[in-house]
């Protein structure tokens, strides 16, 4: 089955520990993302991906590191920098840029 | 910059009624459009997609996209209380230069009452 993972489903952190969010697709899709989704809120867009090795901010990166070594995964950190953490964190791919980006399940991120 | 905005709602319909969600975007230049389904603390699930002006109908769902007016709408007919849910809609960001993503409204909720 094609598809996109996220692990883990919840995730606790204390304050001033990174963590590593996984996001995983099998689709064959060059573009991946990360969006963040607070409660009553819009997607707003941390990090994107067109093709490997190469990724780009997006509109709240800070506090935020990504890398694209493989063309089916897209990991996330959260840095102890991101002042705000606790979050909804959303992967998605999709074939080409601007094209329909298709969604993982999520990561709830909870900092104690 | 560019802008998808949506009537944030919440639109409430009677079940059985048809729900009429509508999205207007700033960028003359976007060529496609999405319909994304959110139900609470899941993660967006794509319903529609059109490309060319006029109606696109997929079962209960029908998109509009009207491209002179620069909007775009979704009618569920026969609405259920399994639509009850978030509606988001995206374009593409059509920007100079090698910087291409989609560009997202807030979404509507609706709530189909039984």
């Amino acid at each position: 089955d094609g598809g996109i993972t996220q692990s883990p489903k919840y995730l606790f952190r204390k304050e001033g520990q990174n963590v590593t969010l996984s996001c995983e697709q099998n689709l064959n899709h060059d573009a991946m993302y990360w969006y963040r989704q607070d409660p009553g809120q819009g997607l707003r867009l941390i990090y994107y991906s067109q093709i490997v090795n190469d990724f780009q901010k997006g509109d709240i990166a800070e506090g935020y590191s990504v890398s694209r070594e493989k063309k089916e995964s897209f990991p996330l950190t959260v840095t102890s920098a991101q002042k705000n953490p606790t979050a909804f964190y959303l992967c998605a791919s999709s074939i080409v840029a601007e094209n329909e980006q298709f969604f993982g399940p999520g990561t709830r991120l909870t900092v104690l | 910059q560019k802008e998808v905005e949506q009537n944030s709602g919440p639109l409430s319909v009677p079940e059985g009624a048809i729900a009429s969600l509508n999205c207007t975007y700033s960028d003359r230049g976007s060529q496609s459009f999405f319909w994304y389904r959110q139900y609470s603390g899941k993660s967006p699930e794509l319903i529609m997609s059109i490309y060319s002006n006029g109606d696109k109908e997929d079962g209960r769902f029908t998109a509009q996209l009207n491209k002179a007016s620069q909007y775009v709408s979704l009618l569920i007919r026969d609405s259920q209380p399994s639509d009850s849910a978030t509606y988001l809609c995206a374009a593409p960001g059509h920007n100079a230069g090698n910087n291409r993503k989609l560009i997202w409204g807030l979404g509507t909720s609706l709530a189909v009452n039984p």
